[in-house]
């Protein structure tokens, strides 16, 4: 079981928005920034949203990430075809035993 | 272009040792920190240590502590993965990353380790 929490799945029909959320804790996601990553099928997962919020060069503003308190958010807007991959969020997380970086289980994204 | 490079991966018997390694170009390798990431197949990511730039600071998770040695020789733009009493729930790809911010932004292909009998 992650310590952070996606839903298994979402999905949604090309041109549409969707959502995926990343619930945590007062030790990861409400002290540290929150990542996302996508996984293409068969790929390396690759960054999509640093720092809650930031799009690395290359990212489509399509994309974009948020967070209020313990809980995060990555948002998909004009869906495509090419969208379909899995979905992770991760944070930093502050632990007893000492720091360490935790991830999401990871969100299959299906389009239509 | 940043490049990172994994070698080393392959098949080994429970409780053996393995050495990974990752060549990195394209960029100050001494001005990052670096990660190893793993996913065992059909699963999710599970971060696996870090290190700092200067190589004095590590991280690992607690399932690695004690087995698995993360290093790196600025010198050879490298950054390495030493697992020791290896388990079968070790088995997974292993992902090197350079960090963007202080979570991990470029990542190589991967390789894959398999702990079987």
């Amino acid at each position: 079981q992650s310590v952070l929490t996606q839903p298994p799945s979402a999905s949604g029909t090309p041109g549409q928005r969707v959502t995926i959320s990343c619930s945590g804790s007062s030790s990861n996601i409400g002290s540290n920034y929150v990542y996302w990553y996508q996984q293409l099928p068969g790929t390396a997962p690759k960054l999509l949203i640093y720092r809650n919020n930031q799009r690395p060069s290359g990212v489509p503003d399509r994309f974009s990430g948020s967070k209020s308190g313990t809980s995060a958010s990555l948002a998909i807007s004009g869906l495509r075809s090419e969208d379909e991959a899995d979905y992770y969020c991760a944070a930093w997380d502050d632990s007893l035993s000492g720091p360490y970086v935790v991830f999401g289980g990871g969100t299959k994204l299906t389009v239509l | 272009e940043v490049q990172l490079v994994e070698s080393g991966g392959g098949l080994v018997q429970p409780g053996g040792s393995l050495r990974l390694s990752c060549a990195a170009s394209g960029f100050t390798f001494s001005s990052y920190w670096m990660s190893w990431v793993r996913q065992a197949p059909g699963k999710g990511l599970e971060w696996v240590a870090n290190i700092k730039q200067d190589g004095s600071e590590k991280y690992y998770v607690d399932s690695v502590k004690g087995r698995f040695t993360i290093s790196r020789d600025n010198a050879k733009n490298s950054l390495y993965l030493q697992m020791n009493s290896l388990r079968a729930e070790d088995t997974a790809v292993y992902y090197c990353a350079r960090e963007t911010g202080d979570l991990p932004g470029y990542w190589g292909q991967g390789t894959l380790v398999t702990v079987s009998s």
